[in-house]
């Protein structure tokens, strides 16, 4: 199957600073990529749909000024979240729809897991 | 609204079978999808149904009615390592996934 690989797999920052996230498509050219946080003992939830070449589109409640996206290439999205604070400690995830399997299905990024402290 | 639910926990017994049930109401279907996520993990595909009918792959199987809004996944011949979540998902009209909030299945030997 396609391969999604997402990096750094855990990062633990001082509040207030920014983490980059990166989402990469490595054997396949994705025009979307979805970025999900997961709180311990949830299920997935969708902060937002990054588009390449365009701007993401944000959940209802997301700040975009917080969590920045960009999606410069076909194969690359990268989620900054700036200014964290420990509230924003959560487990991210990134996924991208390979166009050559079914319409909808999603390959997943190993998963960031952000501590701010 | 969009609502997706599914039992917060099972617990079941090595070597034996395992049914856990999904029921949705979205606007629009365009599929259901099975993922089986471990602890600290991302998700992992397990199966999609688009029409009614079951779909085996090996020990997994998944049943889907289109009518009643319901599909299910089966687990045979459970292993300690089928121990993770399992979350449903749709997709509704517009290709976006609605996901459930997970079964945490916990395999006792």
């Amino acid at each position: 199957g396609a391969v999604v690989s997402q990096h750094p797999s855990w990062v633990i920052c001082k509040s207030g600073t920014s983490v980059k996230i990166e989402c990469r498509s490595l054997d396949f050219q994705a025009t979307t990529m979805f970025w999900y946080r997961q709180f311990p003992k949830q299920s997935l939830m969708l902060m937002a749909t990054s588009n390449e070449g365009s701007k993401a589109t944000y959940e209802q409640g997301v700040e975009k000024d917080k969590f920045l996206i960009n999606h410069a290439s076909l194969t690359l999205s990268t989620l900054t979240v700036t200014s964290a604070h420990p509230e924003d400690s959560s487990f991210y995830i990134c996924s991208a729809r390979d166009p050559r399997a079914s319409d909808t299905e999603a390959f997943f990024g190993q998963g960031t897991r952000l501590t701010v402290v | 609204g969009q609502n997706i639910d599914q039992p917060t926990e099972m617990t079941a017994t090595e070597g034996a079978i395992v049914q856990i049930n999904c029921t949705y109401q979205t606007s629009g279907f365009n599929g259901l999808f099975w993922y089986q996520q471990h602890a600290g993990e991302a998700p992992t595909f397990l199966s999609y149904n688009v029409l009614d009918g079951l779909e085996e792959k090996g020990r997994f199987s998944s049943f889907l009615s289109r009518s009643k809004g319901y599909s299910y996944l089966l687990l045979k011949e459970l292993q300690m390592k089928d121990s993770a979540s399992y979350l449903c998902a749709v997709s509704d009209s517009n290709y976006q996934l609605i996901w459930g909030a997970g079964t945490k299945l916990i395999i006792k030997p």
